[in-house]
């Protein structure tokens, strides 16, 4: 079974620093990746997701992430934080091969210090 | 397209009542996925269905809640007798397939709570 893990439930970064939400996975098999993000009062929203092309992948609101299967990680990271980041992000997993249910993670809050 | 669109918003009901949920998925959608957040066990997934059928209802907690999708634009999530432990958000997420690569669109969740 495939799995993610978030480590820090809470990040704190100021504006204009870098951003670093880190996620590792385990899964027998290729995973496919995704990083979703939360707004207060709000679904999540996916934010980027890695299918097995390009390991580093971009996404939207300048966010990327990189897969490394050598570290079985996919580090979420965004060059300088606006206070608009200011959520809770979720990485997920799923396999391919039939149905294979979306794994979250715990998520992770970021707070953006002025 | 107006979105998944989750009612209510926000339910308040005493312990032992029932309690449904109710979602709207995105047009063309065949994935509906009911999921529940609480501080404690994060996101979980209760039940899928694909084509209107449930896949997986290996995450409902117990026979006190039940899912159905009589149609490609409805479902709902009843909860009868409701508890306390109940109290969380409870999303509904909708997606074009079953493709592992599918991205889920959520709705804005319906907060329960179960006094």
């Amino acid at each position: 079974a495939q799995s993610v893990t978030q480590l820090g439930s809470h990040v704190s970064v100021s504006e204009g620093a870098l951003v670093l939400l880190r996620c590792n996975y385990s899964s027998s098999v290729p995973p496919y990746l995704f990083w979703y993000v939360q707004y207060p009062n709000q679904g999540l929203q996916l934010l980027l997701k890695y299918t097995s092309a390009a390991t580093l992948v971009k996404g939207i609101n300048g966010f990327e992430a990189e897969f490394k299967k050598s570290e079985t990680s996919f580090h979420l990271t965004k060059p300088s934080a606006h206070m608009s980041d200011a959520a809770e992000y979720f990485c997920a997993v799923r396999v391919s091969g039939g149905y294979q249910k979306v794994t979250f993670g715990t998520g992770t809050k970021l707070q953006v210090i002025p | 397209d107006a979105g998944v669109i989750q009612s209510p918003r926000h339910e308040v009901t005493e312990m032992g009542q029932e309690v449904t949920l109710r979602c709207k998925p995105i047009s063309g959608h065949n994935s509906l996925f009911w999921y529940r957040q609480t501080m404690m066990r994060g996101l979980e997934l209760l039940i899928y269905f694909n084509n209107n059928v449930p896949i997986d209802d290996s995450g409902m907690p117990e026979d006190r809640f039940s899912a159905k999708m009589p149609n490609a634009s409805f479902s709902t999530l009843k909860i009868q007798p409701s508890e306390p432990r109940d109290s969380a958000v409870y999303f509904c997420a909708s997606s074009l397939g079953d493709r592992a690569n599918e991205k889920l669109f959520f709705g804005s969740g319906t907060q329960l709570s179960v006094l």
